[in-house]
Parts: structure tokens; sequence; C-alpha cells
């Protein structure tokens, strides 16, 4: 089964420090995309960041960048200089291509940036 | 803003009662999906179509049906709902069929409540 866990339920950080949130994954495909999406109080669902498990090179983004660990099934997401817009539910989620198109996703982890 | 939008915002319902949901996806892109999120099963994914037809299925109730129309918009039909129901309904779009893990963007969502 193709799963997605998120081991932090919620995490506060003050803001400008910098704050990783953790994922992890399992599948037996070799091929498959991840990503990050956010879910600000207005439940509007935004992609953050998208990484092709191909590529060895980590995706960023401005202030977000991932750390793609392919042999450990590890996609974990690092905001810098974290600011109060940041404030929002972060889903890790992935799916595999040549196969249907759904993305499954992690449970989210409920990030708080502290003023 | 996405480019995917979703009618109605709110949908205030009883039960036992059928609603329709409606989504127009992003100008250009082919493929719909609808998921589901509630709070105790998180983002599901329900149903996908691809430039009219039925792609892919997941954790839809045979009570819930969908289709895409030939201008590319979907509609998801719930019926004799019940209370567990009540969730947060998104649509999203990308541009491709399986095959190029291609970004999906979501739209508003429609907060269905069935009482």
């Amino acid at each position: 089964a193709q799963t997605v866990t998120q081991s932090q339920p919620e995490m506060s950080v003050q803001e400008a420090e910098t704050v990783t949130l953790s994922c992890t994954y399992d599948t037996s495909e070799n091929n498959y995309y991840l990503f990050w999406y956010k879910q600000p109080p207005s439940r509007q669902m935004i992609l953050v960041i998208r990484q092709e498990a191909y590529k060895q090179q980590n995706a960023t983004e401005n202030r977000f960048s991932v750390n793609f660990q392919k042999a450990a099934k590890s996609f974990s997401l690092k905001i810098s200089d974290s600011q109060l817009g940041d404030t929002a539910m972060y889903f890790c989620a992935f799916t595999i291509p040549n196969r249907d198109d759904k993305i499954i996703f992690g449970k989210g982890t409920r990030l708080h940036i502290l003023p | 803003d996405s480019g995917v939008t979703q009618t109605p915002k709110h949908l205030i319902t009883a039960t036992g009662q059928r609603v329709t949901l409606r989504c127009s996806p992003r100008s250009g892109d082919l493929s719909v999906y609808w998921y589901q999120q509630s709070l105790d099963q998180g983002l599901q994914f329900l149903i996908q179509y691809y430039n009219g037809e039925e792609r892919a299925k997941g954790n839809i109730l045979e009570r819930f049906s969908a289709q895409q129309f030939p201008d590319l918009h979907s509609e998801l039909n719930l019926s004799s709902l019940e209370l567990g129901d009540s969730a947060l309904y998104f649509c999203a779009s990308s541009a491709a069929l399986a095959g190029g893990g291609e970004t999906q963007y979501f739209g508003p969502g429609t907060r269905l409540l069935v009482l």
C-alpha cells in the first residue's frame, strides 16, 4: 500500500526562524512525484514545492526547500526565515505516473508561526 | 488564484437530499479530479476524468457520481446524503493524462454541511 506519514501533527516556531517538517512515504515504485501543499485558514490548497523522484537535486522555491532522501523514502520541507503568512496546514503528498493520477496525501502538519 | 473555480462555496442541506457540486478547470486542462477532505479521513481521492471520460476511481461511494462535460467542466453529484458526508470537496485540474506527474491545481473547495 502506498502511504504518506507526517509524524508531527502540530508545530510552532517564532517568526524569522527556520523550521523543518518531516515526511516519509512508502511505495514500491521507482518513479514518482512528491509535493508539499499548504492549506492556510482560507482552506485553499496551494502547491508549495514539487520534486521528481528521478532528480537527485533537491527542489527549492524561494524560502522553501526540500531534503529528498530516496533510499530512506524521506521528503522533508524546510521553511527559512518563516513569516506569519506561513501559518497553515502543510500536506506532504505523492503521485505515481503511468497509473492513476491520484495524489496520496499525508494527514498534515499544522504549523503556527508566532510573532 | 489557481484558475480552478468551484460553485457553490457553501452548501447546507438535510439528510437524504441530493446536491450537485460544480467545477470549472483551468483553461486548457483536460483532467479533473475530485477530492473529499473530512476531519476523520483527511484528503481522499474520489474520482478522475480526462477529456470527458472517467479514468480512475478512488474511495467514492456508490451514492456519489460525477461526470465531465464537453466544455470540460465537471459535476459531482451526491445523493441520499448522510451526516458523515459533511466535508470540504475539492476539485483539481491538470494539463495531462497520467505519465507526466503533472501538477494538480486545486479550486477553493465547496464546504458541504449535512444537517
